[in-house]
């Protein structure tokens, strides 16, 4: 079935940016959709961005977008999510999860373990 | 605020059936597949439920979904302490072009 490792998660302060990187092993992340998933302390799940396996096209929460980028490096089997001008809200335990193929953003059926992002002065 | 909508707690006792549900709107549930996933304490959410009703494999048949309209459910018989979790509902938005989650249902096993 195969494993998702994220990192690159941290303290930040408010305006500043993280990268975070989500590693796949024991499949292709080209072949599959993958999706960050975010859950702020105590709460809920929230879909926050996703790129397509087959054509790379990109899609995000309105939450997000203009700040956050999605991208993958195929040659690492990497999918990574660079945040910027991050703010208090954007605290939470960011998950990867790869979906059932190419464009599936919505049938998660693999995911990481997670990155604590903190956003705080 | 979730655009999917799920009672935040249900309970039930050992052995019983209990029924989650997850209402939503045409732009999501009425024109798009639902998935459930449960999140047992301190780990990754788990898929439970993809296209409506489908299982993947390892998941007990005591965990069921259906969909009619704009709204879903999950049915979880014969009731573990072991089910013990919350529960979210998740549908593509046609609209938004994003994925919804439900704000999820606390399962008590009493």
């Amino acid at each position: 079935e195969g494993q998702l490792v994220e990192s690159g998660g941290g303290l930040v302060q408010p305006g500043g940016s993280l990268r975070l990187s989500c590693v796949g092993s024991g499949f292709t992340l080209l072949t599959y959709g993958v999706s960050w998933v975010r859950q702020a302390p105590g709460k809920g799940l929230e879909w926050v961005s996703g790129i397509n396996g087959h054509n790379g096209d990109t899609l995000y929460a309105n939450s997000v977008k203009g700040r956050f980028t999605i991208s993958r490096d195929n040659s690492k089997n990497t999918v990574y999510i660079q945040m910027n001008s991050l703010r208090v809200e954007d605290t939470a335990r960011y998950f990867c999860a790869r979906g059932q193929s190419t464009n599936s953003f919505n049938e998660l059926e693999n995911w990481g373990h997670g990155t604590l992002v903190t956003v705080s002065s | 605020q979730s655009v999917l909508t799920q009672p935040p707690s249900v309970s039930a006792a050992p052995g019983q059936k209990v029924t989650i549900s997850c209402s939503g709107s045409s732009s999501n549930i009425g024109n798009n597949v639902v998935s459930w996933y449960q999140q047992l304490p301190a780990t990754s959410p788990k898929l439970l439920i993809f296209a409506n009703n489908k299982r993947p494999s390892g998941i007990p048949d005591r965990f069921s979904g259906s969909k009619s309209g704009t709204s879903a459910t999950l049915d979880i018989t014969g009731l573990q302490t072991g089910d013990e979790a919350d529960y979210y509902c998740g549908a593509w938005d046609s609209s938004l072009k994003a994925v919804l989650f439900g704000g999820g249902t606390k399962l008590t096993v009493l």
